[in-house]
């Protein structure tokens, strides 16, 4: 089981480029969520979904969107990039939300210049 | 507005010594608290799930408890490869809220 991926692992974009962070898992997990984390700040919940066609905002929504049209896969797309969005982003997933832990991606890091 | 603190923001132990960290919260209708363990680079790693008041897991040198307010993570005889940031989280709801961290180094 490769857990869960994400990709790219590093991205530099310029002020007002919009990108695409992929997330896939193999786990055949129910809930997928996408997190920032930034220093001193803790994760930070950005979108979740429980299920496939279900998605939902969490703390820091504004500028990404997410959809979730399979099981395996909750992309986030940075429809404006900004210099705040400079940060480091992570995608969990569960079998369910509440279940024993979450299943963490690598990580993206992404800087906005 | 639901709140996770962690303390200290770093603590700098020599191998054998055993120490706590401290995770104090404010949720309300806590479903359950969790502690993960990051490395640099990486992400988090889940260590253990706590549910209730009075709880106790294990595992290798750690243990995690939880009262009605705050959790520990014990490390007990530490060693250089628990270095590592920890992670606190509670989660209500469809959110897990997560604490700053705690940043543990091991000098052999």
């Amino acid at each position: 089981n490769a857990g869960v991926t994400q990709t790219p692992k590093f991205q530099v974009l310029k002020t007002g480029q919009s990108m695409t962070l992929q997330c896939a898992q193999d786990m055949n997990h129910e809930y997928m969520s996408w997190y920032r984390q930034d220093p001193g700040m803790g994760l930070r919940l950005i979108h979740y979904s429980v299920g496939a066609g279900i998605t939902d905002q969490g703390e820091v929504p504004n500028g990404y969107n997410v959809s979730r049209s399979t099981t395996e896969d909750f992309p986030l797309r940075l429809l404006s990039a900004a210099p705040s969005q400079t940060s480091v982003y992570f995608c969990a997933s569960s079998l369910r939300f509440g279940g024993n832990g979450y299943t963490f991606g690598s990580g993206t890091r992404l800087t906005v210049v | 507005e639901d709140q996770v603190t962690q303390s200290p923001e770093a603590l700098r132990l020599q191998e054998g010594e055993s120490s706590s960290l401290n995770c104090s919260y404010t949720v309300s209708g806590l479903r359950g608290l969790f502690w993960y363990r990051q490395d640099p680079g990486k992400g988090p790693e889940f260590l253990f799930t706590l549910y209730s008041a009075g709880e106790e897991k294990e595992k290798e040198r750690l243990k995690a408890t939880l009262t009605k307010k705050e959790s520990f993570l014990h490390i007990t005889a530490p060693k250089p490869e628990d270095s590592a940031t920890y992670l606190c989280a509670c989660s209500n709801d469809y959110k897990l809220s997560f604490g700053a961290g705690t940043t543990v180094t091991v000098r052999a």
